[in-house]
């Protein structure tokens, strides 16, 4: 299974950018990344996947790199209510039509007022 | 209405009890997971269900066992469990994506079991 690398925390102002890093480089060519969120004793909430362009919706945004050996979630505005512990996974298929999201220690943000 | 629901959302249990997790998911997914989330651990894939039928099972005790009758509903039945049993357990659904897209997982709040 391809393997993902997060700090284990990371602080981040009010209204500012968030830019969380992950590191995959063992990724295969036809793996996506996916990062989830969850928030304490809840479960987890999905953000957004990306395979080698970069991806934008409401939540957030994913730059991939050129080599796909790396990633990183943008947060463009804080708010308190983001502070989660933030997931990095790479879905591996699993045969057939079914794929596996192996979680991590993931990264816990906190944003401060 | 939350498109994946779990009950109970708590459960306390002696370890001779036999009890039922269930799962049910409102958006017309075709698969279906159980995972379990231990104090500072990562989330642990238990079962896998596709299309209604178990596709995976990762090396998990048999005093868990998961029945999943249709593509909505989901349940993890329980009997003699141990203290380290203890956990939150989540359940999942994803539709089954076409090959080489993306698709994503949606989870349940979770039903939080203690064990005695």
């Amino acid at each position: 299974d391809a393997k993902t690398t997060q700090p284990p925390s990371m602080d981040c102002a009010e209204g500012r950018a968030a830019n969380l890093p992950c590191n995959h480089s063992t990724i295969s060519g036809n793996e996506y990344v996916y990062w989830y969120r969850q928030i304490h004793s809840q479960g987890p909430q999905y953000i957004i996947h990306g395979l080698k362009n970069n991806e934008t919706n409401e939540m957030a945004s994913l730059i991939i790199t050129e080599d796909r050996k790396s990633s990183t979630l943008i947060l463009p505005h804080a708010t308190l209510r983001d502070t989660a512990v933030y997931y990095c996974i790479v879905r591996v298929h699993s045969g057939g039509s079914n794929y596996k999201l192996t979680f991590g220690k993931g990264t816990l943000l906190t944003v401060n007022p | 209405e939350t498109g994946v629901t779990q009950t109970p959302r708590h459960l306390v249990m002696g370890m001779t009890n036999k009890k039922s997790l269930k799962c049910e998911q409102h958006l017309g997914h075709n698969a279906m997971y159980w995972y379990k989330q231990s104090a500072k651990k990562p989330l642990e894939l238990m079962f896998v269900y596709s299309l209604e039928e178990r596709v995976e099972n990762n090396s998990v005790p048999s005093r868990f066992s998961p029945e999943c009758p249709n593509s909505s509903h989901l349940f993890l039945h329980l009997h003699t469990l141990q203290p380290e049993d203890s956990a939150l357990y989540l359940c999942a659904s994803s539709q089954a994506p076409p090959p080489g897209q993306g698709s994503e997982q949606y989870f349940g709040p979770g039903t939080r079991l203690t064990v005695t």
